[in-house]
């Protein structure tokens, strides 16, 4: 299937900033995404969804924003702590299954 | 809510062995597991779909001879990777969907992952 990016870059923030994790997607049949969040050594942990039918979604201190044009997704954390260190991933839904995306790391630095 | 269960959560084997790694829900039935491999500072990668009471579906490039999998009841999924060499340490993550989920990804519901190191 296709692969939602490759890389896996970082974003570094001070405390107290609000964070912007950027996801480009490849399918544009997909209708469904979420973000997941996974520290070091665990599974990941779902953070938000948005359905295809919406351009942006709003949870506590996350924002998720959808560009289909553009095929591209973002995830915004309102007053990032330290606790939001971890890696983010992107992923779509393809039928029954999910493909992830590459994945940035944030650091929060205090 | 829905808990999934991987055991072990690290494994140490020799190098041609074979180690099993057991995905079980908790408190749901899960007609639909998937795993999922991952390399240090990579995405994940899936490997392959169990459904209950059939043969696992595998992603191009997975060689199911050397990753078993068996989903034998609704509540227990487990991975073998057959004959380990070194390239195959690597985190498998499985994730599982309820009865009630139905289309909805979202309804996913992720181990902690199960650490394997092969020397």
């Amino acid at each position: 299937g296709e692969s939602v990016g490759l890389h896996l870059p970082t974003l570094s923030v001070q405390e107290g900033d609000n964070s912007i994790i950027n996801c480009a997607y490849s399918n544009s049949a997909s209708d469904y995404f979420i973000w997941y969040k996974q520290e070091s050594g665990k599974g990941p942990q779902f953070i938000i969804d948005i359905r295809s039918n919406m351009d942006k979604r709003q949870g506590q201190r996350v924002t998720v924003l959808l560009n289909k044009t553009v095929k591209h997704l973002s995830l915004q954390i309102a007053a990032t702590q330290p606790g939001d260190s971890a890696v983010y991933f992107c992923a779509e839904s393809e039928g029954n299954k999910l493909v992830f995306g590459a994945g940035t790391i944030l650091r929060v630095k205090s | 809510g829905a808990v999934v269960s991987q055991h072990p959560s690290w494994v140490i084997c020799k190098s041609g062995t074979s180690v099993k790694i057991e995905c079980r829900s908790l408190d749901f039935q899960a007609t639909t597991m998937f795993w999922y491999r991952q390399f240090p500072k990579q995405s994940l990668m899936l490997m392959a779909t169990s459904n209950e009471g059939s043969k696992a579906t595998y992603e191009q490039g997975v060689e199911k001879d050397k990753f078993l999998i068996n989903h034998a009841s609704l509540t227990l999924s487990t991975l073998t990777v057959t004959s380990a060499h070194p390239e195959d340490s690597s985190f498998y993550i499985c994730s599982a969907r309820g009865l009630s989920g139905g289309g909805n990804t979202g309804e996913l519901f992720f181990g902690e992952g199960s650490r394997l190191t092969v020397l």
